[in-house]
């Protein structure tokens, strides 16, 4: 059955140093792979998605994320954490075989000054 | 560009009521979702349009959850009667993309719905 874990409830990061919110997912085919950032009532914004090609992906805000096949992982990074990154972050992954989204529970990250 | 317009932004209800929720998707966005989110999980899919066509709606509740996108833009979900186990914000989104899900979402602030 298709799945995404995100195995961190919360991140606590301090401000300027490296972050990374991890997520997994359960193989089925050649899954489409996205992260949303949700900030304090605002709807989910778009962060960056890995189709095919560059495993190192550059989204917004100049986070990234690499797509890790063997591990089946797609973690979130940035180098130099910002207090302003502090959001609630979530893991999709789109499946071709049954054509269906399913998003992870959500990391709270949060970033001390 | 104008986002994804939704509303209301909160409903109160008592179980066993009515409620719908109105989304207006970006302009020229071809597929419309549903989503539901519970607090503290991620949201889950509940129906996708492709223009007025339903493209999936295995998620979606259908003995009290019903919806629709007539003309191919705008799109209503609708609870009757509510439980309290709907209580959730209700988010719509759409994209540019055809049936395949694989490009960005742009996502509505939602509707933050509560069943007493």
């Amino acid at each position: 059955a298709q799945s995404v874990a995100q195995p961190e409830d919360q991140v606590n990061v301090a401000e300027g140093n490296p972050l990374t919110v991890k997520c997994t997912y359960s193989v089925s085919g050649n899954p489409y792979l996205f992260w949303y950032v949700q900030y304090p009532n605002r709807g989910l914004q778009f962060l960056l998605k890995y189709i095919t090609g560059d495993n190192l992906v550059k989204g917004s805000y100049g986070f990234e994320a690499e797509f890790n096949k063997s591990q089946t992982s797609f973690h979130l990074k940035k180098p130099s954490a910002l207090v302003s990154d502090s959001a609630l972050y979530f893991c999709a992954v789109w499946y071709s075989s049954a054509s269906k989204i399913i998003f992870g529970s959500g990391t709270r990250l949060s970033i001390r000054p | 560009e104008a986002g994804v317009a939704q509303s209301p932004r909160y409903k109160i209800i008592e179980k066993r009521q009515s409620v719908a929720f109105w989304c207006n998707p970006i302009s020229g966005h071809a597929t419309l979702y549903w989503y539901q989110q519970i607090l503290g999980q991620g949201p889950k899919l509940l129906i996708q349009f492709q223009n007025n066509g339903v493209v999936d709606d295995s998620q979606l509740p259908k003995d009290r959850f019903s919806a629709e996108r007539l003309k191919g833009v705008d799109s209503t979900l609708k609870i009757q009667p509510a439980k309290l186990e709907d209580s959730a914000v209700y988010l719509c989104a759409s994209s540019s993309s055809g049936r395949s899900s694989y490009n960005e979402q742009f996502f509505g602030p939602g509707t933050r719905l509560t069943v007493l």
